[in-house]
């Protein structure tokens, strides 16, 4: 009954390091999504992916990649981190398009 | 693309009492419009959502109401429990395209 699984949970990077944020969903559903969380403003989304094997930008994808390694599996990488990516990234899943249903519990990275 | 405003952004109610929380959007196109709940340290969690066929649904104490004329929606929290206390946000979307409200923190004082 895990449902929507994210690792790390917390993470510090220094400015210009990399670094892959995991998720794994376990509901056989075909969209997934990574959203991020700033302070006193909702979710933004990064980038989703309507079924296995497609991607597709979101409202503020510059500065990340994802990758939809199966249906299961959707992880967003950094490639050099900035300041301004410190943030708490969500992962969610939906068994609709684009009517997430199921987040996970985030990660929260901050990056110095 | 779509524009979301939430009000209040803060909201402190006494257990028992009802709490409303309301949501404007822009795009008339947009077709589904979810609430969210989320606790401290934990995602958010959809509770009910409502799509632009349907004008008022209920689920046990919450129930959201849509007015596609004025272009908002609103939920509605009835017998408020401590329980009840976290952030909620709106969304509305169409198509590919889902924006979220800032969100409201809700308080329910015992």
């Amino acid at each position: 009954n895990a449902g929507v699984t994210q690792t790390p949970k917390f993470q510090v990077l220094k400015t210009g390091q990399s670094m892959t944020l995991q998720c794994a969903q376990d509901m056989n559903h075909n969209s997934m999504y990574w959203y991020r969380q700033d302070p006193g403003m909702g979710l933004r989304l990064i980038y989703y992916s309507a079924s296995e094997g497609t991607t597709d930008k979101g409202e503020v994808p510059n500065g990340y990649n994802v990758s939809r390694l199966n249906k299961r599996e959707f992880s967003l990488r950094l490639e050099s981190a900035a300041p301004s990516q410190t943030s708490v990234y969500f992962c969610a899943s939906s068994e609709s398009f684009f009517q997430p249903q199921h987040f996970g519990d985030g990660t929260r990275l901050s990056i110095l | 693309g779509e524009n979301v405003e939430q009000h209040p952004s803060t909201l402190s109610v006494q257990e028992g009492d009802s709490a409303v929380i309301k949501c404007t959007y822009s795009d008339s196109a947009s077709n589904y419009f979810p609430w969210y709940k989320q606790e401290l340290g934990k995602g958010p969690q959809l509770i009910i959502d409502i799509r632009s066929n349907v004008g008022e649904k209920k689920d046990q104490r919450i129930a959201v109401t849509l007015n596609k004329t004025a272009k908002h929606f609103s939920l509605h929290i009835t017998e408020t429990q401590p329980e009840d206390s976290a952030v909620y946000f709106c969304a509305a979307s169409i198509g590919n395209d889902m924006r979220f409200g800032a969100g409201t923190r809700l308080t329910v004082k015992p």
